[in-house]
C-alpha cells in the first residue's frame, strides 16, 4: 500500500494568497482527518471525516480554512487568503473506523510556509 | 487542547540504555497510543493500550497504564541510534474516533 500521499510537500507563498493542500487517503479507510503541528501548539486536529462526511470542524481556526472530501479517495484543505501565522506543517491521516481503538496512519505532510 | 502531557520534552541518552518516556492526561480515555515522528517525517504508530489494560510490549517497546493516576510510560530497551525521534502519547475519548496529541518527547540516542 503506498500510505497517505499528501501534496505539495513543501510550498512557499506570499501573504494573501490561496493555498490548497491535497490528500489521497489509505484505501479502504473511511476516516480522514487533517491536523496542523507548530512548535507552538504541537499538534492540533483540524477536521474529521467520516465516511466523506465532516464530523468534527471545531479545529478549523476561522473561516479563511476550508476542507472538502467529495470522496473516498481525495480531501483538500484550503486557506484563502493565507497568512504568516499558518506557516506549520499539515498532516493528512486516515483509519479504518471501528469505535475506539483505531490506529490512524499519517502523511509525510504539507510544509507550508507563508511569507 | 492537549489532553496529554509527555514528560520529559527531551531525553538524551547512549546507545544500549533504556529510555523512559511518560505521559499524563485529565479525562477518562477509550485507549492510549503511542506515536513516533522522525525529523521531517510523519507520525508512525508504535503500540496502543486499551484502558481495561496496565502492560502491553512490542518487541523493545514496554508500554504501561495507569488509569486511576492518568498515566502511562513508553519504554525502549537496549536503545539504539536509530530510535533517535519524537515520541508522542495519544489518547480517544468517548465515542470518537479521532486522537489527541500531547506535545512529545525528543530523544536523542548517541552512538
Amino acid at each position: 500500500d503506498a500510505g497517505v500521499i499528501q501534496s505539495p510537500r513543501h510550498e512557499v507563498t506570499e501573504m494573501g494568497q490561496e493555498v490548497t493542500l491535497r490528500c489521497k487517503p489509505i484505501s479502504g479507510h473511511n476516516s480522514l482527518f487533517w491536523y496542523r503541528q507548530t512548535m507552538m501548539r504541537g499538534l492540533e486536529l483540524l477536521i474529521y471525516f467520516n465516511n466523506n462526511v465532516p464530523i468534527d470542524d471545531s479545529g478549523m481556526p476561522e473561516d479563511r480554512f476550508s476542507a472538502k472530501m467529495p470522496n473516498a479517495s481525495f480531501s483538500t484543505l484550503k486557506i484563502q487568503p493565507s497568512e504568516p501565522r499558518d506557516s506549520a506543517v499539515y498532516f493528512c491521516a486516515s483509519s479504518i473506523s471501528r469505535g475506539s481503538g483505531n490506529t490512524i496512519y499519517f502523511g509525510e505532510g504539507s510544509w507550508l510556509t507563508v511569507v | 487542547s492537549q489532553q496529554g502531557e509527555e514528560d520529559p520534552q527531551a531525553l538524551s541518552i547512549q546507545e544500549g540504555e533504556n529510555a523512559t518516556m511518560n505521559c499524563s492526561y485529565k479525562t477518562s480515555i477509550n485507549n492510549l497510543q503511542w506515536y513516533r515522528q522522525n525529523s521531517g517525517r510523519g507520525l508512525v504508530h508504535l503500540i496502543l493500550i486499551r484502558s481495561n489494560e496496565r502492560e502491553k510490549h512490542s518487541g523493545r517497546l514496554r508500554v504501561t497504564l495507569d488509569t486511576s493516576k492518568k498515566s502511562s510510560s513508553l519504554l525502549i530497551t537496549a536503545s539504539r541510534a536509530a530510535d533517535t525521534a519524537s515520541y508522542f502519547c495519544a489518547t480517544t475519548t468517548g465515542g470518537y474516533s479521532t486522537l489527541t496529541f500531547g506535545k512529545g518527547t525528543m530523544l536523542l540516542v548517541s552512538p
